[in-house]
C-alpha cells in the first residue's frame, strides 16, 4: 500500500524563481494536508483540501503561496516568487473523511532551501 | 481555542530506562488524541489513538499512551527505551464537529544515551 508521495524530496534554488512541490495523497483518501516545518515556528498548517475543494486556506503565509488540486491523486504547492524566509520543509498529509478521528498520513516532505 | 501543550522540549534518557512523554490539551469537546514520532529526515509516522473506551491505548514499537480527561492528559510511555527511539515526538488533538483539522504540540525531542 503506497503511502502519500511527495516530490521533490529536496529543492535549492535562487530566490525569486518559481518553486512547484507535488503531492500523490492515498488512494481513496478525501482530505489533503499541505504543512510548513521549520525550527521557529514549528509544525504549521497551510492549506487543506477536501474532495479537491478548498476548506481552510488561513495558514497561507501570503499570496506568494498557492496549492491547487486538480483530481483526487495530486496536489500542488506552488511557490512564486521564492524568498530565503520560505525555506523549510513542507509536508503533505491525506486522511479519510470524519469528523477528525482519523489519523492523517505523512508524506517524507520536500525539503526547500532558497538562496 | 483548541491547544496542545508539551511542556517538554528535550529530553535525554538512558537506553533500557523508562519514558514518559507528557502532553495537555484544552478543547471543549471530546478529543480525538494522537501521537505521531518523526525521525531525522522522514515524515510524521502515527504511533497511536485514542478516540474513546479503554483509556490506556497501546500504539506501535512498544509505546502506549494513557488519557486523563481530569487532567486534560495523553501522556506517552515506554518501558524501556532503545537507542532507536532518538527522534522528536509529537501529540495531536483532532476536532470534532465536522472538522478534520488536527492541532499539534510543538514538539518534544529525544535523546537517548547509551
Amino acid at each position: 500500500d503506497a503511502g502519500v508521495i511527495q516530490s521533490p524530496r529536496h529543492e535549492v534554488t535562487e530566490m525569486g524563481q518559481e518553486v512547484t512541490l507535488r503531492c500523490k495523497p492515498i488512494s481513496g483518501h478525501d482530505y489533503l494536508f499541505w504543512y510548513r516545518q521549520t525550527m521557529m515556528r514549528g509544525l504549521e498548517l497551510l492549506i487543506y483540501f477536501n474532495n479537491n475543494v478548498p476548506i481552510d486556506d488561513s495558514g497561507m503565509p501570503e499570496d506568494r503561496f498557492s496549492a491547487k488540486m486538480p483530481n483526487a491523486s495530486f496536489s500542488t504547492l506552488k511557490i512564486q516568487p521564492s524568498e530565503p524566509r520560505d525555506s523549510a520543509v513542507y509536508f503533505c498529509a491525506s486522511s479519510l473523511t470524519t469528523g477528525g478521528n482519523q489519523p492523517q498520513h505523512f508524506g517524507d516532505g520536500t525539503r526547500l532551501s532558497i538562496l | 481555542a483548541q491547544s496542545v501543550t508539551q511542556p517538554d522540549i528535550h529530553i535525554t534518557v538512558s537506553e533500557g530506562a523508562s519514558l514518559e512523554l507528557r502532553c495537555n490539551y484544552s478543547y471543549g469537546a471530546t478529543p480525538y488524541l494522537f501521537w505521531y514520532v518523526q525521525s531525522p529526515g522522514q515524515g510524521l509516522q502515527l504511533l497511536l489513538k485514542y478516540f474513546s473506551g479503554d483509556t490506556l491505548v497501546q500504539g506501535i514499537k512498544g509505546f502506549e499512551a494513557e488519557f486523563k480527561r481530569s487532567q486534560s492528559s495523553f501522556n506517552l510511555r515506554k518501558p524501556s527505551v532503545h537507542w532507536s527511539d532518538a527522534a522528536e515526538y509529537f501529540c495531536a488533538v483532532g476536532l470534532s464537529g465536522g472538522y478534520n483539522k488536527l492541532i499539534f504540540g510543538a514538539g518534544t525531542r529525544l535523546a537517548v544515551h547509551p
